[in-house]
């Protein structure tokens, strides 16, 4: 079965922190992988995709790295502020399947001013 | 870009009427759209598949005669909850693949309360 992990469930750090997020999925045979951001009671944004063919990608202080071998990807958010507060997921497109993503729980990232 | 606009984005109704929800894409061309629901404290739930020009393709579980699917054109498909009920009540979001762009786009989504 194809799954999608994702640790810790919740996270608490004073601002400026650097953090890092994880995700591990069941199978290495992906399309992509997908980050997003959700907000309480909003919809997805898409904070970075990386395919199957990278090992990283970087925009601003967010930086997500995949390993396909090993069946995971971090998320690494460089000085954290309060405005990242809010639940990260990650989501795995599997090849072999039908044409879906398969998400994790996420991780709800506290911020402390 | 890329952007998929949806509507409403709450709506409250009383137990046994339908409810539609809207979901466009503003600038691109969606051939097959995906609805999520999503619970308190879960994480997304694929729904079904909806595929314009033909019949939508349900995740098991997921009754589809209470969760009515129509993609009648590249840029707009539509959710409807018929005869809602209380356990109906849930945050439902709606994602299109972008393809030659990468990845996937989400509407900003509709919280469903039924009374």
């Amino acid at each position: 079965k194809q799954e999608v992990t994702q640790i810790p469930a919740a996270l608490s750090v004073p601002e400026g922190e650097n953090l890092v997020l994880n995700c591990s999925f069941t199978d290495s045979a992906i399309y992509n992988l997908q980050w997003f951001r959700q907000d309480p009671g909003k919809g997805l944004t898409s904070l970075l995709l990386i395919q199957s063919s990278q090992r990283e990608q970087t925009s601003g202080r967010l930086n997500a790295s995949l390993d396909k071998s090993s069946g995971r990807s971090t998320l690494y958010i460089a000085a954290s502020q309060p405005g990242d507060s809010a639940t990260y997921l990650c989501a795995v497109y599997f090849q072999g399947g039908s044409e879906k993503l398969v998400f994790g729980k996420g991780t709800k990232l506290t911020v402390n001013p | 870009g890329a952007v998929v606009s949806q509507h409403p984005s709450w709506v409250i109704c009383k137990s046994g009427t339908s409810v539609k929800i809207e979901c466009r894409s503003l600038d691109f061309q969606a051939t097959t759209m995906f609805w999520y629901r999503q619970f308190p404290k879960q994480s997304l739930m694929l729904m079904a598949t909806s595929n314009e020009g033909s019949k939508a393709t349900y995740e098991q579980g997921v009754e589809k005669d209470k969760f009515l699917i129509n993609h009648a054109s590249l840029t707009l498909s539509t959710l409807t909850v018929t005869s809602a009920h209380p356990e109906d009540s849930s945050f439902y979001i709606c994602s299109a693949n972008l393809r030659d762009r990468g990845g996937y786009t989400f509407g900003s989504g509709t919280r469903l309360t039924i009374v």
